[in-house]
């Protein structure tokens, strides 16, 4: 049973780029939730997908934006990056984000830099 | 009100001792107490989680204690091993069911000699 899968591993970028990472779901889970975590704290919300729709949202502007497909799987969209983008980018599944079902499984990330 | 308070920033113990990280929050609406633990270069994993209908929680060497009127709640691992020196994050969850997100505490980076 495949865990979460996140693509690319690393990512170098440029600033004022745009890039995109992806994330497949545990297997029979149907939501995905992203983080940001930078270097020496905490991971903080970024937004949360299921049934194709954008359900939560953290304090993060705009230029982040996300999608989910059919098959649960989901897109980090960020543009315009700026040096303080620069950080581990996390993507967890849960089953059931509807019935209020909290468990989150994480993904290895994928570790963006900007420069 | 969002924040989950994490302390203490860093621990060392000795191998076979007990490691305590403690957690506070001010939310009311919390309904989902999760504890992970992370080691470089990979995701949190999920420990351990309580319910604020509960006091205490135990999984093997690990054990949530859950104190609802002082809004703390806090992670003890039994006989630390070397193998548990990691960075571990408590979390919390608001109640709803319209999607969730959830609030992680900075992290308690453990180092367990051996």
């Amino acid at each position: 049973d495949a865990g979460v899968t996140q693509s690319p591993t690393h990512l170098i970028k440029t600033r004022g780029q745009q890039v995109t990472l992806r994330c497949s779901p545990k297997s029979g889970h149907d939501t995905v939730s992203w983080y940001q975590q930078a270097l020496g704290q905490g991971p903080q919300f970024i937004f949360q997908y299921y049934e194709e729709e954008e359900r939560q949202r953290g304090n993060f502007p705009d230029r982040f934006s996300g999608h989910q497909f059919p098959n649960y799987s989901s897109e980090l969209n960020v543009n315009a990056l700026l040096l303080g983008d620069s950080a581990l980018y996390l993507c967890a599944s849960s089953l059931n984000a509807r019935q209020a079902i909290y468990e989150q499984y994480f993904g290895p990330g994928t570790r963006l830099t900007v420069t | 009100q969002q924040q989950v308070k994490q302390s203490p920033q860093s621990l060392i113990v000795q191998k076979g001792g007990i490691s305590i990280i403690n957690c506070a929050y001010e939310n009311t609406a919390f309904d989902y107490f999760p504890w992970y633990q992370q080691f470089p270069g990979k995701g949190p994993a999920l420990l351990i989680a309580i319910r604020p209908d509960v006091s205490e929680k135990k999984e093997g060497r690990f054990t949530i204690s859950f104190n609802k009127s002082a809004k703390q709640f806090s992670l003890h691992i039994m006989d630390s091993q070397p193998g548990d020196s990691a960075t571990y994050f408590c979390a919390a969850t608001p109640r709803n069911t319209g999607g969730f997100k959830t609030i992680f505490g900075a992290g308690t980076r453990l180092f367990v000699k051996a």
